[in-house]
């Protein structure tokens, strides 16, 4: 049982090209979300899913996709990266979602991305 | 104003010692709380939910004040492992779930 992954682990782009940030999770989990963590700034929701073929905006959505075609996994792409989305992206998952009683939100290891 | 604030610390303590943190929040409409703990350069995971009565876990306490605002966890008897950066989280319903920025705890032998 992994729980949840991530990869890759670390990365360097030139400001306009794009990546796929990829999170799969084997806990059977319908909820799915992916933060991004800055210096001095708690984590901040991008896109979140509450099951497979759904996705929905967070906070901070502006420059990011997502599709999640599998209830396992759910992908995060950047289209055309900026300096200001360099930081350490995490994916979560949880059994339900945070509506009412907030469920418990397992993490992935994280993926460092640096946009020159 | 941050909806969720804690003080970045860090806290330098010995080994043994009682530390406690605060953190403050800023909507009264706030449902659940959480204190998560996240070591260096990797990922937060649950440390425990927080609840009106107040709850513990071994040498984890945490409480919540509504009236105030706040909510606090106090660590016992502190051991070189806690050493880490202690999350505070908000759910204010749906999927509003506001993380802290962090307090950081350096245990020293």
């Amino acid at each position: 049982n992994a729980g949840v992954t991530q990869t890759p682990k670390f990365r360097v782009l030139k400001t306009g090209q794009s990546m796929t940030l990829l999170c799969a999770q084997d806990m059977n989990h319908e909820y799915m979300y992916w933060y991004r963590q800055d210096p001095g700034m708690g984590l901040r929701l991008i896109h979140y899913s509450v099951g497979e073929g759904t996705t929905a905006k967070g906070e901070v959505p502006d420059g990011y996709n997502v599709s999640r075609l599998k209830k396992q996994n759910f992908l995060l792409g950047l289209e055309s990266a900026a300096p200001s989305q360099t930081s350490v992206y995490f994916c979560a998952s949880s059994k339900t979602g945070t509506s009412g009683g907030a469920d418990t939100q397992y993490f992935g290891p994280g993926t460092r991305l640096t946009v020159l | 104003r941050k909806e969720v604030e804690q003080d970045p610390g860090p806290f330098n303590v010995p080994e043994g010692a009682t530390v406690a943190f605060n953190c403050t929040y800023s909507n009264s409409a706030s449902q659940s709380f959480f204190w998560y703990r996240q070591d260096c350069r990797k990922e937060p995971k649950l440390l425990m939910s927080v609840y009106s009565s107040g709850n513990e876990d071994g040498r984890f306490t945490a409480q919540l004040n509504r009236a105030s605002q706040y909510i606090s966890l106090l660590i016992r008897d502190s051991k070189l492992s806690d050493s880490a950066t202690y999350l505070c989280v908000v759910n204010y319903g749906g999927f509003k779930t506001i993380f802290g920025a962090g307090t950081r705890l350096f245990v020293k032998a």
